[in-house]
């Protein structure tokens, strides 16, 4: 069975800051994908980014970007420019390619903002 | 607007009473799921459902019995045998149960036992 491990319950940068989350991933598989969930204090799951686990390019959405290792098993997003909107817990998430799109859920990370 | 809905927002149920959880969706999508999410954890699934009349067991289903007779709903019942029901249960779909699709989730509902 796959795991997802986040290591970081709690992180905070500055306001304008840069800041990565760290998340590491356990499976045997080798086609597969992995996800950044926000979820805000209303606590509506938001989609931030995803990685196809064949593409080596690092994903990128405007100011969230990954750094994804495959042979390291790690999957880390990396914000900057933080804003106050970006306050939330960050869940890393794992699918199968392949059969029911089964998301496998990391711990998650509380990100707090500083003005 | 197309998304999914989720009622009510907070639950509260007495022990030993069963209770189901709504979830509907007007996205047109096959597959729907439940999750469950705890404080200091990731959500885990309950159940999901590829199709109409369709469901299968996710990580943790005991306790827990879904219905799909319709392609929209998929309501969740926790039972009285669900040892510990207090928890945040979000309700997602995705277009269908396999490929490159997006699960969309709603903005689920926080169930209380007194």
């Amino acid at each position: 069975a796959q795991t997802v491990t986040q290591s970081q319950p709690e992180m905070s940068v500055q306001e304008a800051e840069t800041v990565t989350l760290s998340c590491t991933y356990d499976t045997s598989e080798s086609d597969y994908y992995l996800f950044w969930y926000k979820q805000p204090p209303s606590r509506q799951m938001i989609l931030v980014i995803r990685q196809e686990a064949y593409k080596q390019q690092n994903a990128t959405e405007n100011r969230f970007s990954v750094n994804f290792q495959k042979a390291a098993k790690s999957f880390s997003l990396k914000i900057s420019d933080s804003q106050l909107g970006d306050a939330a817990m960050y869940f890393c998430a794992y699918r199968s390619r392949g059969g029911a799109q089964k998301l496998v859920f990391g711990q998650g990370t509380r990100l707090t903002i500083n003005p | 607007d197309g998304g999914i809905t989720q009622s009510p927002k907070y639950l509260f149920r007495k022990e030993g009473q069963n209770v189901t959880l709504s979830c509907e969706q007007n996205l047109n999508h096959d597959a729907m799921y439940w999750y469950r999410q705890d404080p200091g954890q990731g959500l885990r699934l309950i159940y999901y459902s590829q199709i109409v009349n369709d469901f299968q067991k996710g990580d943790i289903a005991e306790g827990y019995s879904v219905s799909r007779e319709k392609k929209e709903s998929f309501p969740l019942t926790v039972t009285s045998a669900q040892k510990n029901p207090t928890a945040f249960y979000l309700c997602a779909s995705s277009i269908s149960w396999t490929g490159d699709n997006e699960q969309f989730f709603g903005p689920g509902t926080r169930l209380t036992v007194l």
